[in-house]
């Protein structure tokens, strides 16, 4: 099956500071990709669909200058964590979608990053 | 909008018994469903979708669009399929590939 990782697996950031989280198809390639947010025992929303080549789009209530997402290639997207405070403490997960058979984009998911701010 | 939802956070059944997590949606046109599974230090994976109407680890899930419903049932439970079930939707063609995900299901099967 198509695999997608993320770098890092987990960080620690001081409050104020700025963290990079990125998400590669290993196998394939992804014109689009995907970026959840998922608090402690609660379900994925959806942050912003990455597209490549042109500016992501972010879903309601989303601050796309705190969340900078930047999908340079067709294998990776990242996500950048601006000025980053306690309440951004979360688990991130990105997803891809491949071309399957019969025309379905199978999504793929990443193992998720842990962010803790300190 | 598009919404789904998971009405049981925990679930719990004895080993061998049925099971039954259920998933209700509110979408105006002709959703896809999915359930995704994550079992525990696992990535989520996809279990199932509707339109392949297939059987997976022994698992169904049949769409129900006059009840709105995608329940996900498995006839005798192992405890192997303990993991975080999540009932998914993607509709429409503008946000043809978004998935918006219910809230989790936590089975545990117990022996």
């Amino acid at each position: 099956g198509a695999v997608v990782s993320q770098h890092p697996s987990w960080v620690i950031c001081k409050s104020g500071t700025s963290v990079k989280i990125e998400c590669r198809s290993l196998d394939f390639q992804a014109t689009t990709m995907f970026w959840y947010r998922q608090f402690p025992k609660q379900s994925l929303m959806l942050m912003a669909t990455s597209n490549e080549g042109s500016k992501a789009t972010y879903e309601q209530g989303v601050e796309k200058d705190k969340f900078l997402i930047n999908h340079a290639s067709l294998t990776l997207s990242t996500l950048t964590v601006t000025s980053a405070h306690p309440e951004d403490s979360s688990f991130y997960i990105c997803s891809a979608p491949r071309a399957g058979a019969r025309s379905y984009n199978e999504q793929f998911f990443g193992p998720g990053t842990r962010l803790t701010v300190l | 909008a598009q919404r789904v939802t998971q009405p049981e956070k925990l679930l719990s059944v004895f080993k061998g018994a049925p099971v039954e997590l259920k998933c209700n949606y509110s979408y105006s046109g002709s959703p896809e469903l999915f359930w995704y599974v994550q079992y525990s230090r696992q990535r989520l994976q996809l279990l199932l979708r509707h339109i392949s109407r297939e059987s997976i680890k022994g698992f169904t899930a049949d769409l129900n669009k006059g009840e709105t419903s995608f329940h996900l049932k498995k006839p005798f439970a192992q405890e192997e399929d303990s993991a975080m079930y999540y009932c998914a939707l993607r509709g429409g063609v503008q946000g043809a590939q978004k998935l918006v995900f219910g809230q989790g299901t936590r089975l545990t099967i117990n022996p």
